[in-house]
C-alpha cells in the first residue's frame, strides 16, 4: 500500500507568479484535502475534493483553486502569489463511501513553498 | 465556532516521564478528535483518535482522555522517550474525513 505523495518537495517563486502543486492519494482513497501550514502553526484547511468535485472550502481566496482527476490524484493551483503564501502545503487523502461519510485523513510530506 | 485551543505551546520532559498536552474545543458538532505527530520537514502522522462516545482510549504508550461536558481532551504519553520529541497537534472535525480544525501545536522535547 503506497502512502500519500506530493511534488515537488520544495519550490521558490516570486510574488505575482502562479504555482501548481501535485498530490497522489493513498491507494484505495478517493478523497483529497489540501491544507496550508505556516511556520510554527497548525495546518489550515484550504479545500477538499471528492469524486472530482469540490466538497468543502476553508477561508481562502479564489486565487487558490484545485482539481481532482479520475485516478483521484489532485492539484492545488495558486495564482498571483503573495509573500504570505510562503508555507508548507499538505495534501491528505481519505476513503469516502459518500460525500458525508468519510474516514480518517492521512497526510503526505508536503511541499515547501517560498515566495520572494 | 471552529476554534481548537491547545496548550502548552512547548513542553520539556525527562526521559521516562509523562507528557501531557491539553486541548479544548467549542463546536459541539465535532465528533472525531485525532492527534497528529509531526517531525521537522515531514507531514503530520496520525497517532491516535477518539470519538466522544468513550472517555478514554489507549494505544501503547499513548492515551487520549476525553471530557465531553467540559469540551476538553488530552494526550498522555507515558514513559516518554527522546524519539517522541516532535510537534503534536490535536484536531477536531465533524465526520472523520471532513475539514480538520487543528490546534496550534505543542513542541515536545524529551531530554535523555
Amino acid at each position: 500500500e503506497t502512502g500519500v505523495t506530493q511534488s515537488p518537495t520544495h519550490l521558490i517563486k516570486t510574488r505575482g507568479q502562479q504555482v501548481t502543486l501535485r498530490c497522489s492519494s493513498q491507494s484505495g482513497h478517493n478523497t483529497v484535502s489540501w491544507y496550508q501550514q505556516a511556520l510554527g502553526q497548525g495546518p489550515q484547511f484550504i479545500f477538499q475534493y471528492y469524486r472530482e468535485e469540490e466538497n468543502g472550502r476553508g477561508n481562502f481566496p479564489p486565487r487558490f483553486s484545485g482539481l481532482q482527476f479520475p485516478n483521484y490524484s489532485s492539484e492545488l493551483n495558486v495564482n498571483a502569489l503573495e509573500l504570505d503564501d510562503s508555507a508548507l502545503y499538505l495534501c491528505a487523502s481519505s476513503k469516502s463511501s459518500a460525500r458525508s461519510h468519510q474516514e480518517t485523513q492521512y497526510f503526505g510530506p508536503g511541499t515547501r513553498l517560498l515566495v520572494l | 465556532q471552529q476554534q481548537v485551543k491547545q496548550s502548552p505551546q512547548s513542553l520539556i520532559v525527562q526521559k521516562g516521564g509523562i507528557s501531557i498536552i491539553n486541548c479544548a474545543y467549542e463546536n459541539t458538532a465535532f465528533d472525531y478528535f485525532p492527534w497528529y505527530q509531526q517531525f521537522p520537514g515531514k507531514g503530520p502522522a496520525l497517532l491516535i483518535a477518539i470519538r466522544p462516545d468513550v472517555s478514554e482510549k489507549k494505544e501503547g504508550r499513548f492515551t487520549i482522555s476525553f471530557n465531553k461536558s467540559a469540551k476538553q481532551f488530552s494526550l498522555h504519553i507515558m514513559d516518554s522517550q527522546p524519539g517522541d520529541s516532535a510537534t503534536y497537534f490535536c484536531a477536531a472535525t465533524h465526520n472523520a474525513g471532513n475539514m480538520l480544525t487543528f490546534g496550534g501545536g505543542t513542541r515536545l522535547m524529551v531530554k535523555p
